[in-house]
């Protein structure tokens, strides 16, 4: 079956770094395009980035410089690592496979709350 | 970046019912557009890709249409189950962008 499970949220202070995790089966993470989304509590989808099979990344304007998406081939593991976070970057993080500029599959997503 | 204005943004049918979504882009996106289905709690879910291509196991009750800037999403006959938020998705450029998503409830 092919999916894929994120991990990693949690609640963490403004300024402070998180790395999610995005572990796939089914398929292989260097093969495909792979990207994060985020939903802020109440809110609509919001594009975060994306690493293509090449190993290319593009991020949204929004976390551009702050944010940073790599893979471990080794361990079919796709991450996200978010520093310098914001109370504007609360949301439940998806990964998902992007197969044909199609998001799919999706993980069950994980929150991240920023707070003090 | 290439805006996504999806209409309306909630609506309530009853069961049975058609049920028609509008989203437009803010510039020519030929086909390349997506409809996800996302029920409360849940992952959003890829209902139909390229504009009108009907995605593997989805109920022939969902199709979509449309090219350039006007695409509009139907469910032919409201089923309960169908209560989700609904959200097109457009990939003719990076960044990736979302309409703001349509509510759709039984009346």
């Amino acid at each position: 079956e092919v999916q894929v499970v994120e991990s990693g949220g949690g609640l963490v202070q403004p300024g402070g770094s998180l790395r999610l995790s995005c572990a796939a089966s089914g398929f292989t993470v260097s093969n495909n395009y792979m990207t994060w989304v985020r939903q802020a509590p109440g809110k609509g989808l919001d594009w975060v980035s994306v690493i293509y099979s090449a190993g290319t990344t593009y991020y949204s304007d929004s976390v551009k410089g702050r944010f940073t998406i790599s893979r471990d081939n080794s361990k079919n593991t796709l991450y996200l690592q978010m520093n310098s976070l914001r109370a504007e970057d609360t949301a439940v993080y998806y990964c998902a496979r992007l197969l044909q500029w199609r998001f799919d599959p999706w993980g069950q997503g994980t929150l991240v709350t920023v707070s003090s | 970046d290439i805006q996504m204005t999806q209409s309306p943004s909630s609506l309530s049918a009853s069961v049975g019912d058609r049920v028609t979504i509008t989203c437009q882009a803010s510039q020519d996106i030929s086909n390349y557009l997506n409809w996800y289905q996302q029920k409360p709690g849940k992952a959003p879910k890829l209902l139909i890709y390229a504009a009108s291509n009907l995605e593997t196991g989805v109920p022939s009750r969902f199709g979509g249409s449309g090219s350039g800037t006007d695409f509009t999403f139907t469910i032919s006959s409201l089923q309960p189950e169908d209560i989700a938020t609904y959200y097109c998705q457009q990939y003719d450029n990076l960044p990736l962008t979302f309409g703001g998503g349509t509510k759709v409830e039984i009346k």
